[in-house]
Protein backbone atom coordinates (compact mmCIF):
# COMPACT_ATOMS: atom_id res chain seq x y z
CA UNK A 1 0.00 0.00 0.00
CA UNK A 2 1.02 3.62 0.23
CA UNK A 3 3.55 4.77 2.25
CA UNK A 4 3.59 8.39 4.45
CA UNK A 5 3.16 11.25 2.40
CA UNK A 6 4.55 14.65 2.63
CA UNK A 7 4.35 17.65 1.19
CA UNK A 8 5.57 20.42 0.11
CA UNK A 9 8.73 18.48 -0.79
CA UNK A 10 10.67 21.48 -1.02
CA UNK A 11 9.62 24.68 0.74
CA UNK A 12 11.62 27.95 0.04
CA UNK A 13 10.28 30.92 2.46
CA UNK A 14 11.47 34.25 4.02
CA UNK A 15 12.38 34.79 7.05
CA UNK A 16 8.99 36.08 9.67
CA UNK A 17 6.63 34.28 7.40
CA UNK A 18 4.30 31.22 8.84
CA UNK A 19 4.81 28.01 6.90
CA UNK A 20 2.78 24.47 7.22
CA UNK A 21 3.66 21.23 6.15
CA UNK A 22 1.34 18.07 5.80
CA UNK A 23 2.00 14.84 6.70
CA UNK A 24 -0.20 12.04 5.46
CA UNK A 25 0.02 8.87 7.50
CA UNK A 26 -0.21 5.08 6.36
CA UNK A 27 -3.41 4.69 6.49
CA UNK A 28 -4.68 2.48 9.88
CA UNK A 29 -1.55 4.07 11.57
CA UNK A 30 -3.37 5.34 14.54
CA UNK A 31 0.54 6.88 16.07
CA UNK A 32 2.18 9.72 14.30
CA UNK A 33 5.48 11.46 14.88
CA UNK A 34 7.54 14.54 13.60
CA UNK A 35 11.05 14.72 13.76
CA UNK A 36 13.62 17.25 12.30
CA UNK A 37 16.89 16.98 10.45
CA UNK A 38 18.98 19.77 10.75
CA UNK A 39 22.15 20.12 7.90
CA UNK A 40 24.73 17.73 10.04
CA UNK A 41 22.66 16.82 13.22
CA UNK A 42 20.59 13.86 13.59
CA UNK A 43 17.05 13.82 13.58
CA UNK A 44 15.49 15.66 16.64
CA UNK A 45 11.74 14.23 17.94
CA UNK A 46 9.53 17.09 18.27
CA UNK A 47 5.93 16.28 18.99
CA UNK A 48 3.73 12.60 19.15
CA UNK A 49 0.58 11.53 18.66
CA UNK A 50 -1.15 8.55 19.65
CA UNK A 51 -4.76 7.93 18.86
CA UNK A 52 -7.48 10.04 21.19
CA UNK A 53 -4.41 10.56 23.91
CA UNK A 54 -3.06 14.39 24.51
CA UNK A 55 0.06 14.76 21.98
CA UNK A 56 3.56 14.69 23.56
CA UNK A 57 5.00 18.28 22.63
CA UNK A 58 8.18 17.72 24.27
CA UNK A 59 10.53 18.11 21.33
CA UNK A 60 8.85 21.62 20.46
CA UNK A 61 11.65 23.68 20.52
CA UNK A 62 9.76 27.28 20.76
CA UNK A 63 5.78 28.54 20.68
CA UNK A 64 6.64 28.94 17.20
CA UNK A 65 5.77 25.47 16.42
CA UNK A 66 2.50 23.76 16.71
CA UNK A 67 1.39 20.56 15.12
CA UNK A 68 -2.39 19.09 14.64
CA UNK A 69 -3.88 16.13 13.67
CA UNK A 70 -7.45 15.40 12.95
CA UNK A 71 -8.36 11.68 14.13
CA UNK A 72 -5.59 9.46 12.75
CA UNK A 73 -5.33 10.99 9.78
CA UNK A 74 -3.67 14.15 8.33
CA UNK A 75 -1.20 16.22 10.72
CA UNK A 76 0.10 19.40 9.93
CA UNK A 77 3.42 20.96 11.24
CA UNK A 78 3.23 25.03 11.09
CA UNK A 79 6.00 26.79 12.42
CA UNK A 80 5.18 30.81 12.88
CA UNK A 81 7.21 33.86 11.99
CA UNK A 82 9.87 31.52 10.81
CA UNK A 83 13.53 32.07 11.71
CA UNK A 84 16.64 30.81 9.50
CA UNK A 85 17.62 28.22 12.57
CA UNK A 86 14.34 26.53 11.00
CA UNK A 87 15.76 25.45 7.80
CA UNK A 88 16.02 22.01 7.97
CA UNK A 89 14.31 18.64 6.68
CA UNK A 90 11.33 18.04 8.43
CA UNK A 91 9.80 14.09 8.44
CA UNK A 92 7.01 12.28 9.45
CA UNK A 93 6.94 8.73 10.78
CA UNK A 94 3.87 6.56 11.32
CA UNK A 95 3.50 3.69 13.12
CA UNK A 96 0.84 1.00 14.57
CA UNK A 97 0.78 -0.01 17.45
CA UNK A 98 0.10 -3.16 18.84
CA UNK A 99 0.26 -4.40 22.55
CA UNK A 100 2.88 -6.02 23.33
CA UNK A 101 4.78 -5.70 20.84
CA UNK A 102 7.25 -3.21 18.48
CA UNK A 103 6.25 -1.89 16.03
CA UNK A 104 8.15 -0.01 13.37
CA UNK A 105 7.90 3.71 12.55
CA UNK A 106 7.69 4.28 8.58
CA UNK A 107 8.74 7.85 7.57
CA UNK A 108 8.47 9.61 4.72
CA UNK A 109 10.34 11.41 2.12
CA UNK A 110 10.83 14.37 4.22
CA UNK A 111 10.08 18.18 3.70
CA UNK A 112 12.88 20.28 3.20
CA UNK A 113 12.12 23.89 4.41
CA UNK A 114 14.92 26.82 4.06
CA UNK A 115 14.10 29.98 5.47
CA UNK A 116 16.02 33.38 3.71
CA UNK B 1 16.78 10.80 29.40
CA UNK B 2 18.66 8.57 26.59
CA UNK B 3 21.27 9.22 24.12
CA UNK B 4 23.43 7.85 21.06
CA UNK B 5 26.58 8.57 20.19
CA UNK B 6 27.74 7.52 17.21
CA UNK B 7 32.07 7.60 16.55
CA UNK B 8 32.91 8.76 12.95
CA UNK B 9 30.43 10.70 11.26
CA UNK B 10 32.37 9.29 7.88
CA UNK B 11 33.57 5.99 7.51
CA UNK B 12 34.93 5.22 4.36
CA UNK B 13 36.03 1.01 3.04
CA UNK B 14 36.79 -0.68 0.82
CA UNK B 15 34.74 -2.91 -1.70
CA UNK B 16 34.23 -5.92 -0.33
CA UNK B 17 35.64 -5.45 2.99
CA UNK B 18 33.69 -5.08 6.35
CA UNK B 19 31.73 -2.58 7.50
CA UNK B 20 31.90 -1.59 11.18
CA UNK B 21 29.67 1.33 12.05
CA UNK B 22 29.89 2.36 16.00
CA UNK B 23 27.32 3.05 18.05
CA UNK B 24 26.77 3.23 22.19
CA UNK B 25 23.72 4.07 23.51
CA UNK B 26 23.17 5.30 27.47
CA UNK B 27 19.71 4.76 29.05
CA UNK B 28 18.18 4.76 32.41
CA UNK B 29 16.00 1.84 31.16
CA UNK B 30 16.67 -1.23 29.37
CA UNK B 31 16.30 0.26 25.84
CA UNK B 32 15.24 -0.73 22.01
CA UNK B 33 17.91 -0.09 19.70
CA UNK B 34 17.39 0.56 16.01
CA UNK B 35 19.81 1.47 12.98
CA UNK B 36 17.92 2.95 10.18
CA UNK B 37 19.88 3.81 6.62
CA UNK B 38 19.04 7.05 4.60
CA UNK B 39 19.68 6.67 1.06
CA UNK B 40 20.07 10.05 -1.12
CA UNK B 41 17.03 11.44 -1.77
CA UNK B 42 15.28 8.83 -0.38
CA UNK B 43 13.47 8.24 3.04
CA UNK B 44 14.50 6.78 6.55
CA UNK B 45 14.78 3.15 6.20
CA UNK B 46 14.63 0.56 9.17
CA UNK B 47 17.43 -1.69 8.69
CA UNK B 48 17.26 -3.72 12.25
CA UNK B 49 15.90 -3.79 15.42
CA UNK B 50 16.86 -5.01 19.03
CA UNK B 51 14.31 -5.45 21.50
CA UNK B 52 15.16 -7.40 23.96
CA UNK B 53 15.17 -11.19 22.09
CA UNK B 54 17.96 -12.34 20.93
CA UNK B 55 21.22 -10.12 21.54
CA UNK B 56 22.88 -10.65 17.93
CA UNK B 57 19.80 -9.04 15.43
CA UNK B 58 20.23 -9.57 11.57
CA UNK B 59 18.87 -7.17 9.40
CA UNK B 60 18.13 -6.12 5.14
CA UNK B 61 21.05 -6.48 3.11
CA UNK B 62 23.68 -8.83 5.22
CA UNK B 63 24.17 -6.19 7.73
CA UNK B 64 23.82 -7.65 11.44
CA UNK B 65 24.53 -5.44 15.11
CA UNK B 66 25.09 -7.34 18.41
CA UNK B 67 23.46 -5.44 21.73
CA UNK B 68 26.24 -5.74 24.08
CA UNK B 69 25.01 -4.59 27.96
CA UNK B 70 28.34 -4.18 29.79
CA UNK B 71 29.75 -1.81 26.77
CA UNK B 72 26.46 -0.21 26.02
CA UNK B 73 27.08 -1.01 22.35
CA UNK B 74 25.20 -1.52 19.64
CA UNK B 75 27.68 -1.71 16.65
CA UNK B 76 26.85 -2.41 13.18
CA UNK B 77 28.62 -4.52 11.00
CA UNK B 78 28.76 -6.25 7.35
CA UNK B 79 31.44 -8.78 6.51
CA UNK B 80 31.62 -7.34 2.99
CA UNK B 81 30.34 -4.04 1.82
CA UNK B 82 28.86 -3.12 -1.64
CA UNK B 83 28.82 -0.30 -3.61
CA UNK B 84 25.18 -0.10 -2.94
CA UNK B 85 26.02 -0.04 1.01
CA UNK B 86 26.63 4.13 -0.01
CA UNK B 87 24.30 5.92 2.37
CA UNK B 88 24.00 7.20 5.49
CA UNK B 89 23.21 5.06 8.71
CA UNK B 90 21.63 6.40 11.82
CA UNK B 91 21.57 4.23 15.56
CA UNK B 92 18.42 5.50 17.33
CA UNK B 93 17.23 4.79 20.72
CA UNK B 94 13.65 4.34 21.88
CA UNK B 95 12.89 3.67 26.03
CA UNK B 96 9.07 4.16 25.28
CA UNK B 97 6.49 1.41 26.19
CA UNK B 98 7.09 -0.77 23.61
CA UNK B 99 9.51 1.13 21.71
CA UNK B 100 6.78 3.04 20.56
CA UNK B 101 7.45 6.22 21.83
CA UNK B 102 9.71 8.78 19.99
CA UNK B 103 13.28 7.57 19.11
CA UNK B 104 16.26 9.62 19.80
CA UNK B 105 18.67 9.60 17.09
CA UNK B 106 22.79 9.77 16.97
CA UNK B 107 24.71 12.02 14.17
CA UNK B 108 24.91 9.99 11.90
CA UNK B 109 27.87 7.79 9.71
CA UNK B 110 28.10 8.50 6.23
CA UNK B 111 29.29 5.54 4.96
CA UNK B 112 31.87 5.71 1.34
CA UNK B 113 32.22 2.16 -0.49
CA UNK B 114 35.82 2.54 -2.32
CA UNK B 115 35.55 0.41 -5.82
Amino acid sequence: GAGVSQSPSNKVTEKGKDVELRCDPISGHTALYWYRQRLGQGLEFLIYFQGNSAPDKSGLPSDRFSAERTGESVSTLTIQRTQQEDSAVYLCASSRPLAGTYNEQFFGPGTRLTVL
Amino acid sequence: AQSVTQLGSHVSVSEGALVLLRCNYSSSVPPYLFWYVQYPNQGLQLLLKYTSAATLVKGINGFEAEFKKSETSFHLTKPSAHMSDAAEYFCAVSVGRFGNEKLTFGTGTRLTIIP
